[in-house]
């Protein structure tokens, strides 16, 4: 089954900082990008960040400087590093995988998106 | 504010035809591919449409996507009850260096 499983959102305090981790299975991660993206509920989606299969890391303005994207392809796994987390991170973060198959990054879509884990940024 | 837009909500009743249209500009849109997105009550999103026109293995064929210029438009015909659910569009932005979303469109089949 193709998925990807969200772990390690939780309460933090302001100012505090967050690990989320993804781990995939069912695909050939390798050939995937991979993006956290983010919904406040009863909001829309927000994108955050995203890294490609050699690495390329994209940010978001709201978290650039704040959030680091990294990936361990010999785990099948994507992290989303989150520091001086504010109340405005207060979401559920999805991870979610897109096929790395064309030139662009418009390719293929966001085809494969996890639960979502649920981070709340409060004192 | 979304960087694409998308109207907030629109209702039709079962068995009959929507359209929900997604507008944005020559940095995303009008020279990108655009995907689709459906999002039940209480669920995660859906790949629906990608390639602007093309539906992933499942995706019935009463979903189409189009897109003209810096507009994109996701049609769905014999409307079901089961149809209820959010709909977002997105694409990735040349100019922002990232993924953009529509703010979504609620779909009441009435």
């Amino acid at each position: 089954e193709v998925q990807v499983v969200e772990s390690g959102g939780g309460l933090v305090q302001p100012g505090g900082s967050l690990r989320l981790s993804c781990a995939a299975s069912g695909f050939d991660f390798n050939t995937y990008d991979m993006h956290w993206v983010r919904q406040v509920t009863g909001n829309g989606l927000e994108w955050v960040s995203a890294i490609g299969t050699a690495s390329d890391t994209y940010y978001s303005g709201s978290v650039k400087g704040r959030f680091t994207i990294s990936r361990e392809n010999a785990k099948n796994s994507v992290y989303l590093q989150m520091n001086s987390l504010t109340a405005g991170d207060t979401a559920v973060y999805y991870c979610v995988g897109q096929y790395s198959g064309g030139p662009g990054w418009d390719d293929y879509g966001l085809g494969v998106w996890g639960r979502g884990t649920t981070v709340t940024v409060s004192s | 504010q979304s960087v694409l837009t998308q109207p907030p909500s629109v209702s039709a009743a079962p068995g009959q035809k929507v359209t929900i249209s997604c507008s944005g500009s020559s940095s995303n849109i009008g020279n990108r591919y655009v995907s689709w997105y459906q999002q039940l009550p209480g669920t995660a999103p859906k790949l629906l449409i990608y390639d602007s026109n093309k539906r992933p293995s499942g995706i019935p064929d009463r979903f189409s996507g189009s897109k003209s210029g810096t507009s994109a438009s996701l049609g769905i015909t014999g409307l079901q009850t089961g149809d209820e659910a959010d709909y977002f569009c997105g694409t990735w932005d040349t100019s922002l260096s990232g993924v953009v979303f529509g703010g979504g469109t609620k779909l009441t089949v009435l």
